[in-house]
């Protein structure tokens, strides 16, 4: 888990109210990704950024905002639009060769 | 398209003997492929990886995996199991060139190491 950090590990949320995860590293690496994780169904992109100020849907962007303003941060808001957001939430970013290093994961829980 | 195949959901194995989890993949081109280890709550730690070389990797925690380009295959494997290795494994895979284009994973292995 060692250069990346995500806050808050626990974090819950109320009907209709939108979220923010936090995903910071210091890794000096340009690309970085949010992944869902569900029990039994792997890792599931949502968004990805190969550069600042630029970002690209995944698999099950729906629901869910990124920005990219800064090359450390990549924060993720999941918004009311998200039906079923309870999940574990990872963030990695990766280095020139393509290595993905992980976040510790933030566990969300709709009320 | 790109895709990665774990064909066992689980598996068992008795402390002290060889495990092997098995991973296939599909790529176009040549492939760059990963293991990573999750313990419970916890992010994916990564392994070993394959980019280019001798086909043996030998990784992180005794783990080593062979690749074979002719069975699209990457398992991991460890002479001796631990009960400490008992947790859910991933491999994934990105094609050669793709720059820092997302890893495509598999759905997950988990290993269970019975004392």
């Amino acid at each position: 888990d060692g250069g990346i950090t995500q806050s808050p590990k626990y974090l819950f949320r109320k009907e209709g109210q939108n979220v923010t995860l936090s995903c910071e590293q210091n890794l000096n690496h340009d690309a970085m990704y949010w992944y869902r994780q569900d029990p039994g169904q792997g890792l599931r992109l949502i968004y990805y950024s190969q550069i600042v100020n630029d970002f690209q849907k995944g698999d099950i962007a729906e629901g869910y905002s990124v920005s990219r303003e800064k090359k450390e941060s990549f924060p993720l808001t999941v918004t009311s639009a998200q039906k079923n957001p309870t999940a574990f939430y990872l963030c990695a970013s990766s280095s020139v060769l393509g290595e993905q290093f992980f976040g510790p994961g933030t566990r969300l829980t709709v009320l | 398209a790109q895709s990665v195949a774990q064909p066992e959901d689980q598996v068992n194995v008795a402390e002290g003997n060889p495990l092997t989890v098995k991973c296939t993949y599909s790529v176009s081109g040549n492939p760059y492929l990963f293991w990573y280890v999750q313990y419970p709550n916890r992010g994916l730690q990564f392994l070993l990886k394959y980019i280019t070389g001798d086909n043996l990797v030998k990784g992180s925690y005794g783990f080593e995996a062979e690749f074979n380009k002719s069975q699209t295959s990457f398992h991991l494997k460890k002479p001796s199991a631990l009960v400490s290795d008992s947790a859910l494994y991933f491999c994934a895979v990105r094609g050669v060139g793709a720059g820092n284009t997302p890893l495509v994973f598999g759905k997950g292995t988990r290993l269970s190491v019975i004392a």
